[in-house]
Protein backbone atom coordinates (compact mmCIF):
# COMPACT_ATOMS: atom_id res chain seq x y z
CA UNK A 1 0.00 0.00 0.00
CA UNK A 2 1.75 3.46 -0.81
CA UNK A 3 1.23 6.85 -2.26
CA UNK A 4 3.79 8.54 -4.01
CA UNK A 5 3.32 12.26 -4.75
CA UNK A 6 5.26 14.17 -7.46
CA UNK A 7 5.15 17.68 -8.60
CA UNK A 8 6.40 20.27 -6.40
CA UNK A 9 8.73 22.93 -6.99
CA UNK A 10 9.28 26.69 -7.01
CA UNK A 11 6.82 28.80 -8.30
CA UNK A 12 5.87 32.40 -8.17
CA UNK A 13 3.16 34.47 -6.96
CA UNK A 14 0.03 34.31 -8.95
CA UNK A 15 1.69 31.17 -10.79
CA UNK A 16 0.28 27.38 -11.15
CA UNK A 17 1.46 23.78 -10.48
CA UNK A 18 0.20 20.47 -10.49
CA UNK A 19 0.85 17.90 -8.03
CA UNK A 20 0.17 14.11 -8.34
CA UNK A 21 -0.31 11.26 -6.30
CA UNK A 22 0.42 7.84 -7.49
CA UNK A 23 -1.46 4.87 -5.48
CA UNK A 24 -0.78 1.27 -5.63
CA UNK A 25 -1.75 -1.25 -3.48
CA UNK A 26 -5.32 -0.48 -2.88
CA UNK A 27 -8.36 -0.57 -4.67
CA UNK A 28 -7.88 3.08 -5.53
CA UNK A 29 -11.31 3.75 -7.69
CA UNK A 30 -13.66 3.60 -4.51
CA UNK A 31 -11.20 5.64 -2.32
CA UNK A 32 -11.85 8.96 -1.20
CA UNK A 33 -8.04 10.58 -1.42
CA UNK A 34 -7.37 13.91 0.65
CA UNK A 35 -4.40 16.34 0.90
CA UNK A 36 -3.23 17.82 3.45
CA UNK A 37 -0.68 20.32 3.87
CA UNK A 38 1.61 21.78 6.38
CA UNK A 39 3.60 25.16 6.34
CA UNK A 40 7.04 25.43 7.20
CA UNK A 41 7.40 24.63 11.13
CA UNK A 42 3.58 24.64 11.02
CA UNK A 43 0.44 22.27 11.89
CA UNK A 44 -1.51 19.90 9.66
CA UNK A 45 -3.87 21.81 7.21
CA UNK A 46 -6.66 19.30 5.27
CA UNK A 47 -6.54 20.69 2.03
CA UNK A 48 -9.54 18.96 0.89
CA UNK A 49 -10.83 15.49 -0.63
CA UNK A 50 -12.22 14.24 -3.30
CA UNK A 51 -14.68 11.20 -3.13
CA UNK A 52 -14.81 8.08 -5.22
CA UNK A 53 -16.47 7.98 -8.32
CA UNK A 54 -19.54 5.52 -6.96
CA UNK A 55 -19.62 8.04 -4.32
CA UNK A 56 -20.47 10.75 -7.06
CA UNK A 57 -16.29 11.89 -7.76
CA UNK A 58 -17.66 15.21 -5.78
CA UNK A 59 -14.89 17.62 -4.41
CA UNK A 60 -15.02 19.28 -1.04
CA UNK A 61 -12.14 22.24 -0.46
CA UNK A 62 -10.68 23.63 2.69
CA UNK A 63 -11.75 28.01 2.43
CA UNK A 64 -7.52 28.93 2.12
CA UNK A 65 -8.04 27.36 -1.64
CA UNK A 66 -11.78 27.10 -2.55
CA UNK A 67 -11.73 28.48 -6.36
CA UNK A 68 -7.92 28.04 -6.66
CA UNK A 69 -7.12 24.71 -6.18
CA UNK A 70 -8.98 21.96 -7.75
CA UNK A 71 -8.98 17.89 -7.31
CA UNK A 72 -8.96 15.31 -9.76
CA UNK A 73 -8.32 11.55 -10.29
CA UNK A 74 -7.85 9.33 -13.08
CA UNK A 75 -8.35 5.80 -11.68
CA UNK A 76 -7.53 3.84 -14.98
CA UNK A 77 -3.87 5.55 -13.62
CA UNK A 78 -4.42 4.96 -10.32
CA UNK A 79 -3.50 8.48 -9.69
CA UNK A 80 -5.04 11.75 -7.87
CA UNK A 81 -3.99 15.12 -9.50
CA UNK A 82 -3.99 19.26 -7.33
CA UNK A 83 -3.85 21.52 -9.72
CA UNK A 84 -3.11 24.71 -8.08
CA UNK A 85 -3.83 28.26 -9.37
CA UNK A 86 -3.36 31.45 -8.65
CA UNK A 87 -0.62 30.86 -5.86
CA UNK A 88 0.58 32.83 -2.84
CA UNK A 89 3.13 32.76 -0.53
CA UNK A 90 0.96 31.30 2.43
CA UNK A 91 0.24 28.01 -0.33
CA UNK A 92 3.99 27.41 0.93
CA UNK A 93 4.04 24.06 2.45
CA UNK A 94 4.71 20.24 2.53
CA UNK A 95 1.80 18.46 0.35
CA UNK A 96 0.42 14.78 1.65
CA UNK A 97 -2.35 12.69 -0.15
CA UNK A 98 -3.64 10.75 2.21
CA UNK A 99 -6.48 8.10 2.14
CA UNK A 100 -8.55 6.44 4.73
CA UNK A 101 -8.84 2.37 4.08
CA UNK A 102 -11.19 1.89 6.45
CA UNK A 103 -13.72 4.87 5.24
CA UNK A 104 -13.84 8.64 6.00
CA UNK A 105 -14.59 7.99 9.27
CA UNK A 106 -11.70 6.35 10.77
CA UNK A 107 -8.26 8.12 10.37
CA UNK A 108 -5.96 8.59 7.49
CA UNK A 109 -3.97 5.44 7.26
CA UNK A 110 -2.25 6.11 4.35
CA UNK A 111 -0.13 8.84 3.62
CA UNK A 112 2.35 9.79 0.41
CA UNK A 113 6.23 11.01 1.54
CA UNK A 114 5.29 14.48 0.77
CA UNK A 115 6.24 16.88 -2.22
CA UNK A 116 7.83 20.55 -1.34
CA UNK A 117 5.62 23.61 -2.58
CA UNK A 118 7.79 26.99 -2.46
CA UNK A 119 5.80 29.77 -3.93
CA UNK A 120 8.02 32.70 -3.82
CA UNK A 121 9.55 35.80 -6.17
CA UNK B 1 -16.40 24.56 11.02
CA UNK B 2 -15.41 22.24 14.19
CA UNK B 3 -12.44 23.99 15.89
CA UNK B 4 -10.37 21.29 17.33
CA UNK B 5 -7.90 22.43 20.44
CA UNK B 6 -4.95 20.65 22.18
CA UNK B 7 -3.62 20.85 25.47
CA UNK B 8 -0.85 21.42 26.19
CA UNK B 9 0.93 22.76 23.33
CA UNK B 10 4.11 21.20 24.22
CA UNK B 11 5.11 19.11 26.70
CA UNK B 12 8.17 18.17 28.84
CA UNK B 13 9.00 14.31 29.83
CA UNK B 14 11.40 11.78 30.78
CA UNK B 15 11.43 8.21 29.22
CA UNK B 16 8.93 5.80 31.48
CA UNK B 17 6.60 8.61 32.35
CA UNK B 18 2.87 8.42 31.37
CA UNK B 19 1.54 11.23 29.81
CA UNK B 20 -1.87 12.64 29.06
CA UNK B 21 -2.40 14.82 25.64
CA UNK B 22 -5.98 16.19 25.06
CA UNK B 23 -8.59 17.44 22.82
CA UNK B 24 -11.83 19.75 22.64
CA UNK B 25 -14.01 19.42 19.98
CA UNK B 26 -16.03 23.22 19.46
CA UNK B 27 -18.97 20.65 19.10
CA UNK B 28 -20.21 17.22 19.69
CA UNK B 29 -18.26 15.11 17.21
CA UNK B 30 -18.99 11.24 18.64
CA UNK B 31 -16.56 9.62 18.62
CA UNK B 32 -14.90 10.65 15.23
CA UNK B 33 -11.85 11.57 16.37
CA UNK B 34 -8.45 10.30 15.47
CA UNK B 35 -4.71 10.87 17.15
CA UNK B 36 -1.71 10.83 14.74
CA UNK B 37 2.08 11.08 15.69
CA UNK B 38 4.34 13.49 13.44
CA UNK B 39 8.22 13.20 13.82
CA UNK B 40 10.52 15.90 11.66
CA UNK B 41 10.07 15.69 8.50
CA UNK B 42 8.21 12.64 7.95
CA UNK B 43 4.50 11.90 7.08
CA UNK B 44 1.59 11.78 9.92
CA UNK B 45 1.21 8.27 11.06
CA UNK B 46 -2.39 7.05 12.55
CA UNK B 47 -1.66 6.06 16.13
CA UNK B 48 -5.31 5.85 17.21
CA UNK B 49 -8.94 6.13 15.49
CA UNK B 50 -12.64 6.70 16.56
CA UNK B 51 -11.29 8.02 19.64
CA UNK B 52 -10.15 4.45 21.52
CA UNK B 53 -9.04 1.79 18.84
CA UNK B 54 -5.51 1.59 18.20
CA UNK B 55 -4.05 0.88 14.75
CA UNK B 56 -2.34 -2.09 13.46
CA UNK B 57 1.43 -2.23 14.45
CA UNK B 58 1.04 0.70 16.83
CA UNK B 59 2.33 -0.32 20.43
CA UNK B 60 -0.35 -0.78 23.03
CA UNK B 61 1.20 1.78 25.01
CA UNK B 62 -0.96 4.31 23.05
CA UNK B 63 -4.56 4.31 24.16
CA UNK B 64 -7.32 7.05 23.50
CA UNK B 65 -10.72 8.04 25.33
CA UNK B 66 -13.66 9.97 25.06
CA UNK B 67 -16.74 10.87 23.23
CA UNK B 68 -18.78 13.94 22.58
CA UNK B 69 -16.53 16.76 22.63
CA UNK B 70 -13.81 16.05 25.15
CA UNK B 71 -11.24 13.31 24.27
CA UNK B 72 -7.12 12.13 25.41
CA UNK B 73 -4.44 10.50 24.15
CA UNK B 74 -2.25 8.44 26.97
CA UNK B 75 1.20 7.13 26.23
CA UNK B 76 1.45 4.45 29.00
CA UNK B 77 5.43 4.64 29.63
CA UNK B 78 7.50 6.81 27.00
CA UNK B 79 9.86 5.22 25.30
CA UNK B 80 12.85 7.24 23.21
CA UNK B 81 10.81 6.88 19.74
CA UNK B 82 7.78 8.55 21.56
CA UNK B 83 9.30 12.02 21.31
CA UNK B 84 7.39 13.53 18.60
CA UNK B 85 4.23 16.07 17.61
CA UNK B 86 0.54 14.46 18.32
CA UNK B 87 -2.45 15.35 16.53
CA UNK B 88 -5.66 15.10 17.15
CA UNK B 89 -8.36 15.22 13.75
CA UNK B 90 -11.92 15.15 13.46
CA UNK B 91 -13.53 13.04 10.42
CA UNK B 92 -16.82 13.73 11.77
CA UNK B 93 -17.93 16.77 9.34
CA UNK B 94 -16.35 18.86 6.87
CA UNK B 95 -14.31 20.49 6.67
CA UNK B 96 -11.72 18.30 8.48
CA UNK B 97 -9.66 20.03 11.10
CA UNK B 98 -7.00 19.10 13.21
CA UNK B 99 -5.96 20.34 16.54
CA UNK B 100 -2.47 22.72 16.71
CA UNK B 101 -0.44 19.98 17.93
CA UNK B 102 1.28 18.71 21.21
CA UNK B 103 5.24 18.60 20.98
CA UNK B 104 6.23 16.09 23.22
CA UNK B 105 10.02 16.59 24.57
CA UNK B 106 12.31 15.34 26.71
CA UNK B 107 13.12 16.81 29.73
Amino acid sequence: VQLVESGGGLVKPGGSLRLSCAASGFTFNTAWMNWVRQAPGKGLEWVGRIKSKTDGGTTDYAAPVKGRFTFSRDDSKNTLYLQMNSLKTEDTAVYYCTTALRGRYYGMDVWGQGTTVTVSS
Amino acid sequence: DIQMTQSPSSLSASVGDRVTITCRASQSINSYLNWYQQNPGKAPKLLIFAASSLQSGVPSRFSGSGSGTDFTLTIGSLQPEDFATYYCQQTYSSPVTFGQGTRLEIK
